[in-house]
């Protein structure tokens, strides 16, 4: 049963425009939310997070907004450069101090920006 | 320069041979993990240390064993009891929990072919 689901598994958008990623997860004790972005070959790499308490976290050209009622969450990208293209994992946890261990991830969804 | 070193980055083995693979990481982070992604899947969980000598199961880790005899150092034994060995495979490391202060870094992981 997944816990965290990005039902996209790719999506497309043009140099410049707006980069929309989704997420949505059923487990209501997760309480903080994460995005990795992965190369091809590489290693995840983290991007941004947000918790429960917060709706949107900003930083660059990244905001995720997190709507809690609706168990969703998403990741903006403004504006989409082709660096951008790669494999965004969205992961949630329950607890985000030292005690939390466990990451949920979702299956993905392949962003390509196209120049 | 800090980082996570997974090695090899290729590994072919036989079915009903155990096979270890190398993790290790020169953050001083205190906890570690290993992830095995699967095409089109997110990132599972097969086990975490939070301290040397310490280590607890994640959400696969039936096939799998690990050690954590020195904090550096994290190996995962793939043995032949795993049913489908056929993955990549991805260390991580982080200070405490994976929370906001302390995202998880991961290494570029190690692609398992077992035939």
């Amino acid at each position: 049963d997944q816990q965290v689901k990005q039902n996209s598994p790719s999506l497309s958008v043009q140099e410049g425009r707006i980069s929309i990623l989704n997420c949505d997860y059923t487990n209501s004790m997760f309480d903080y939310f994460l995005w990795y972005k992965k190369y091809p070959a590489e290693g995840p790499t983290f991007l941004i997070s947000i918790s429960s308490i917060k709706d949107k976290n900003e930083d660059g050209r990244f905001t995720v907004f997190l709507n809690k009622s609706a168990k969703h969450l998403s990741l903006h990208i403004v504006p989409s450069q082709p660096g951008d293209s790669a494999v965004y994992f969205c992961a949630a946890s329950e607890g985000s101090g030292a005690g939390s261990y466990q990451l949920t991830f979702g299956k993905g969804t392949k962003l390509s920006v196209i120049p | 320069d800090g980082g996570i070193t997974q090695s090899p980055k290729y590994l072919f083995r036989k079915e009903g041979q155990n096979v270890t693979l190398s993790c290790e990481q020169n953050l001083n982070h205190d906890a570690m993990y290993w992830y095995r992604q699967d095409p089109g899947q997110g990132l599972r969980l097969i086990y975490y240390s939070q301290i040397v000598n310490d280590f607890q199961k994640g959400d696969i880790a039936e096939g799998y064993s690990v050690s954590r005899e020195k904090k550096e150092s994290f190996p995962l034994t793939v043995t032949s009891a795993q049913k489908n060995p056929t993955a990549f495979y991805l260390c991580a490391s982080s200070l405490l929990g994976h929370g906001r202060n302390s995202p998880l870094h991961f290494g570029n992981g190690t692609r398992l072919t077992v035939t």
